[in-house]
């Protein structure tokens, strides 16, 4: 039932690049509600990665950045490492008039270090 | 430090109701919203609504009106949330959040560690 459509998997090897993307509609993203990062580690609570579309928390590293065009936003990490492997979830707000409104969800990605 | 700490595990039987606690600490409890979001097993995330410490204002998820109720206690800085009419599909873990920004608008810069509600029939 989520609105942000993720891709279910990436990967990559130690050093690559990898993208993570998250669709949205009219509602969230493209009506020009911000977008947030954030990494669950197995068995752990989601930690904030990127907020407000493109700034990173004290203690993030820069190898991770985000963007957003119109109804859609992207999660790069760079030189990829051992400890990114873990879950990814993009989070918006939706202004609709039905049962999404609120904060949404994306669906998650799940990146692995090849 | 920013800490929420959440209540123990729960099992429940189908039909009954589950409460969980969420204390907050190193900050001042009334100037930010708190959220509760669930994470079924193997599931993405799942928002469920907000409560406004400072005013005891919610708002839910429509799919959770009318079975879920949040409160809160300024005197312990804590805030609950209570999920009624239990089936199995709302075995998961439970998280609280704590929110930068407005009402419906924002991020979750600090997260409970969350509580595992176990339904059973």
């Amino acid at each position: 039932q989520s609105v942000l459509t993720q891709p279910p998997s990436v990967s990559g090897a130690p050093g690559q690049r990898v993208t993570i993307s998250c669709t949205g509609s009219s509602s969230n993203i493209g009506a020009g509600h911000d977008v947030h990062w954030y990494k669950q580690l197995p068995g752990a609570n989601p930690k904030l990665l990127i907020y407000d579309n493109s700034k990173r928390p004290s203690g993030v590293p820069d190898r991770f950045s985000g963007s957003k065009s119109g109804a859609s936003a992207s999660l790069a990490i760079t030189g990829l490492q051992a400890e990114d492997e873990a879950d990814y979830y993009c989070q918006s707000s939706d202004s609709s008039l039905t049962a999404s409104r609120g904060f949404v969800f994306g669906t998650g990605t799940r990146v692995t270090v090849l | 430090q920013v800490q929420l700490v959440q209540s123990g595990a729960e099992v429940k039987k189908a039909g009954a109701s589950a409460k969980v606690s969420c204390k907050a600490s190193g900050y001042t409890f009334t100037l930010y919203y708190m959220h509760w979001v669930r994470q079924a097993p193997g599931q993405g995330l799942e928002w469920m609504g907000i409560i406004n410490p400072s005013g005891a204002t919610t708002t839910y998820a429509q799919k959770f009106q009318g079975r879920v109720t949040m409160t809160r206690d300024t005197s312990t800085s804590t805030v609950y949330m209570e999920l009624t009419s239990l089936t199995s599909e709302d075995t998961a873990v439970y998280y609280c959040a704590r929110a930068q920004g407005s009402t419906l608008e924002g991020f979750f810069d600090n997260w409970g560690q969350g509580t595992l509600v176990t339904v059973s029939s």
